[in-house]
């Protein structure tokens, strides 16, 4: 039978401009969070991460968020730039070792 | 330092034939995990080995298999392959400790035909 790709979410933004990142993770006893950039042909490549005993956590550009009351996860970057155009996954880890759980993906497009 | 080298980074097989995937860590780390992804169902977990010893298992039939060995080296094993195991294949690795950061190799392309 034919088979049906994931339709990731598109978030289209004009260089310069930031950008925001939504991810709603599923476990309640995951107390650690990590983004990751996906460019084509090539394996993920670790962003930032943010363990559970904190709501904010900034790098060069990039800041994430987490509100564990919802279960959500925000990757903000600020002056976008064409060289930020990729897949943006957020994962979880469920206090399973070195176990992720990837979200579906959030393909981000940069417009010159 | 060098990253997580996968080899090969291009497979293709046919069905009912067996593949062995190699994944060499960053240098001093300990953990090995390996996942699937395709277009269909994203990024799923396989397996993680730790001190050469399985530590998580995913949800994947038993034809999904892994080991590692003394030097933190790991391979994963696919054997009667279906079409539906065409995906690229990745492995991270990290220290191995609670909540410490996971880095990916570039991937093996696997191609089922």
């Amino acid at each position: 039978g034919e088979s049906v790709g994931l339709h990731l979410p598109t978030l289209s933004v004009q260089e310069g401009d930031n950008s925001i990142i939504n991810c709603a993770y599923s476990n309640s006893a995951s107390d650690y969070f990590i983004w990751y950039k996906q460019e084509s042909g090539k394996g993920p490549q670790f962003i930032i991460d943010i363990r559970s005993n904190m709501d904010k956590r900034q790098g060069q550009r990039v800041t994430v968020l987490l509100n564990k009351t919802v279960k959500h996860l925000s990757l903000q970057i600020a002056a976008t730039q064409p060289g930020d155009s990729a897949v943006y996954f957020c994962a979880e880890n469920p206090n399973q070792g070195g176990k992720l759980i990837f979200g579906q993906g959030t393909e981000l497009s940069v417009k010159p | 330092k060098a990253g997580v080298t996968q080899t090969p980074r291009y497979l293709i097989k046919t069905r009912g034939q067996q593949v062995t995937l190699s994944c060499s860590p960053i240098s001093g780390h300990r953990s090995v995990s390996w996942y699937q992804q395709t277009p269909g169902q994203g990024l799923q977990f396989l397996f993680e080995y730790f001190s050469e010893t399985q530590r998580n298992k995913g949800n994947f039939p038993g034809r999904f298999s892994g080991r590692q060995f003394s030097n933190s080296r790991s391979e994963m094993n696919v054997s009667t392959l279906e079409l539906g195991d065409s995906a690229l294949y990745l492995c991270a690795s990290s220290l191995g400790q609670m909540n410490t950061e996971a880095f990916f190799g570039q991937g093996t392309r696997l191609t089922v035909v």
